[in-house]
């Protein structure tokens, strides 16, 4: 089955403790990136990889890190985690960068930072 | 400023009734045109989209969205809805001719809650 799989779905930490988000899909996509949603703000692009070793900063990428080793991975990391990075977020992957709008979204990881 | 907006926040329709949710853009040119919807603990789906011709455009789960030039708005509707279509809609722009790097751009998102 075709999907986008993140990990954890749910997480509690505190401010300062590093962490990562895990994102993965197996269609073999080109283009993946990270988005956080907040209410009121609607979906925010923080980063996206166009190809292995290809990153760059999307709207929000203030505190936030990826790296893309492998294709099918783009984990989030948040090396000092701060309250206002409380969000939902969302992975996402699609064939090319110009197939944006038919991107696969993950399930969301729900983050809250105290 | 180019945008997208999403004029309700939140939309309470009773099942079996119709439903219209708003969407208007700001840009040059008529951007493509989408909608998603995010169901309770799921990542977002694309309902449909516009890119250009027929301007009344057909999608998943029995909805439809209708592009309008004169009113920059890509409104999206359902005749009756179900119980299941509860959920968050997002509109979504992206600037005419993608060129590889074109962002895709949300709305704030609209909540839509049924009623029995």
């Amino acid at each position: 089955e075709a999907q986008v799989t993140q990990n954890p779905r749910y997480l509690i930490t505190v401010t300062g403790k590093k962490l990562t988000v895990t994102c993965s899909q197996n269609m073999n996509h080109e283009y993946m990136s990270w988005y956080r949603q907040d209410p009121g703000l609607g979906l925010r692009q923080i980063y996206y990889s166009m190809n292995v070793e290809v990153t760059d900063k999307g709207d929000v990428p203030e505190g936030y890190k990826v790296s893309r080793k492998e294709k099918r991975n783009f984990p989030l990391i948040l090396e000092s985690p701060s309250p206002n990075q409380t969000s939902l977020y969302f992975c996402a992957s699609s064939l090319r960068p110009d197939r944006e709008h038919e991107q696969y979204f993950g399930p969301g990881t729900r983050l809250t930072v105290t | 400023a180019q945008s997208v907006t999403q004029p309700d926040i939140h939309i309470t329709v009773s099942e079996g009734a119709s439903l219209e949710l708003r969407c208007n853009y700001s840009y040059g040119a008529t951007p493509y045109l989408f909608w998603y919807v995010q169901s309770p603990g799921q990542g977002l789906q694309l309902l449909l989209k516009y890119f250009s011709g027929d301007t009344l455009v057909q999608g998943i789960k029995g909805f439809e969205a209708e592009f309008k030039r004169s009113q920059s708005s890509f409104n999206l509707r359902k005749p009756s809805v179900h119980w299941s279509d509860a959920a968050e809609y997002f509109c979504a722009v992206v600037p005419l001719r993608p060129r590889g790097n074109e962002k895709l751009t949300f709305g704030t998102g609209t909540r839509l809650t049924i009623i029995p």
